[in-house]
């Protein structure tokens, strides 16, 4: 079975760019996360969606943060405008829908914003 | 108050030898889920073990078992037979509220392991 799967895997853009992250879930997965993990703060859960819907939105650092699930196996993650600050490794996961399941984590897309 | 604890920074280990990588946690929800991932210098974050609160074993997963022990809070990962593949970051994880629905993993801030060959 193909894991999650997020795109690009690296990112450098300049600062005032948008920038956008993409993660295809695990297939059946009915929870998707998204994480962002720094030296200074660690693992940040940031948003995450059940059965498409967004839940719980109260990680997201700023306006300049959004994310949507337009289906089950799509979901972006756009920052506009990207700031320096914003350079990190984000961490799409998905899981499903049951009380034992654990979260499975894409590679990551590692973002640098000069 | 911290909710998960890892209190190792770092951990040099000899190759073959089994290694403890502590956790204790924080929670007054009688439902609960502990985790530990791996995440090697590639970057990626690998599940390795869970521990439901209401488990009346500790789990094992191959060479990764967890010593549970509830009344102290602590879900200690032991690994046994240690190999140069296992030298990573080791995250510790708790899921709270299982029953309630609730979703949020909050993290530890890790422990590097270093295995010596």
């Amino acid at each position: 079975d193909a894991g999650v799967i997020q795109s690009p895997r690296h990112e450098v853009t300049e600062m005032g760019q948008e920038v956008t992250l993409r993660c295809k879930p695990i297939s059946g997965h009915d929870y998707l996360f998204w994480y962002r993990q720094t030296m200074m703060r660690g693992l940040e859960l940031l948003i995450y969606f059940n059965n498409n819907v967004p839940i719980d939105d109260s990680g997201m650092p700023e306006d300049r943060f959004s994310a949507k699930m337009p289906n089950a196996s799509f979901s972006t993650l756009k920052i506009q405008p990207s700031e320096p600050r914003d350079s990190a490794v984000y961490f799409c996961a998905s899981r499903r829908g049951r009380i034992r399941e654990t979260q499975y984590f894409g590679p990551g897309t590692r973002l640098l914003v000069l | 108050a911290q909710k998960i604890t890892q209190t190792q920074p770092g951990m040099f280990v000899q190759e073959k030898e089994a290694v403890t990588l502590d956790c204790t946690y924080d929670t007054s929800d009688p439902s609960y889920g502990l985790f530990w991932y791996k995440q090697p210098s590639s970057g990626e974050m690998i599940f390795l073990i869970y521990q439901g609160s209401y488990d009346q074993q500790n789990a094992t997963e191959g060479r990764y078992s967890l010593n549970f022990q509830k009344a102290r809070k602590s879900a200690n990962l032991v690994i046994s037979a240690s190999q140069l593949g296992d030298s990573a970051m080791y995250f510790c994880a708790m899921r709270e509220g299982l029953v309630s629905g609730n979703e949020k993993l909050t993290f530890g801030t890790g422990t590097r392991l270093t295995i010596i060959p």
